[in-house]
């Protein structure tokens, strides 16, 4: 069965304070793997789209990387505006296109 | 800019009162879902459009019914809500591919709208 890991659940960071965040997957072959970003109260906004190992995807102080088991969403020098919850979603060579969501990780910045 | 907008942002009903939910995009995009959302939780998938072909999830409750009349519009019905019906509900949109009439396994992205928050007294 496909599943979506996403770690931490919650991320406090100083302003400035770059940190990483981990989306392991398992699923029996990737036809893509997505980032997200949600804000409270509104629906995710896309991020990134990989799909195959050692894709590398950059936006602002957003970076994403694949490996076969998982993904990193790397956040350089984050700033408060990057407080949000980060869902890492994978479609699988077995679905239709169907997205697996992770549960997501909290990240807070603090100034 | 193109976008997809659900109305209204806040909807309030009364227990057993049906309700609809409205979704429209603006991106001629062929295919349109409605998730669900609860506090905390990640999105879990209702049913989804291709074109007009309807396909809904197993574990999706006979009380949630959709429409499509056309491609910029879909309509999210809940026929008699229950208090565990409140949540956030979300439409998103891709553009994806067919060969002969069948959804081939997509891998682009799925845009989402803002959604609408449930509520029932």
């Amino acid at each position: 069965e496909d599943q979506v890991t996403q770690s931490p659940e919650a991320l406090r960071l100083q302003e400035g304070e770059s940190s990483s965040l981990n989306c392991s997957y398992t699923v029996s072959g990737l036809r893509g793997l997505f980032w997200y970003r949600q804000d409270p109260g509104k629906g995710p906004e896309f991020l990134f789209t990989l799909y195959s190992a050692g894709e590398e995807k950059e936006k602002e102080r957003l970076k994403a990387t694949l490996t076969k088991k998982e993904s990193f969403l790397h956040i350089t020098a984050p700033k408060p505006e990057d407080s949000a919850t980060y869902l890492c979603a994978v479609v699988s060579t077995d679905s239709w296109g169907k997205l697996q969501f992770g549960a997501g990780t909290q990240v807070v910045v603090t100034p | 800019d193109a976008m997809v907008i659900q109305n209204p942002r806040y909807q309030v009903t009364q227990f057993g009162k049906p309700v609809t939910l409205s979704c429209s995009q603006t991106l001629n995009h062929n295919v349109m879902y409605w998730y669900q959302q609860k506090s905390s939780q990640a999105p879990k998938l209702l049913f989804h459009y291709y074109d007009k072909d309807f396909n809904n999830e197993a574990d999706t409750p006979d009380n949630f019914q959709s429409r499509r009349p056309n491609t910029s519009f879909c309509f999210l019905d809940i026929r008699s809500p229950g208090l565990g019906d409140a949540a956030m509900y979300l439409c998103a949109t891709s553009r994806d591919y067919s060969m002969g009439g069948r959804l081939l396994s997509s891998n682009q992205p799925q845009h989402f709208g803002d959604g609408t928050r449930l509520s029932i007294l």
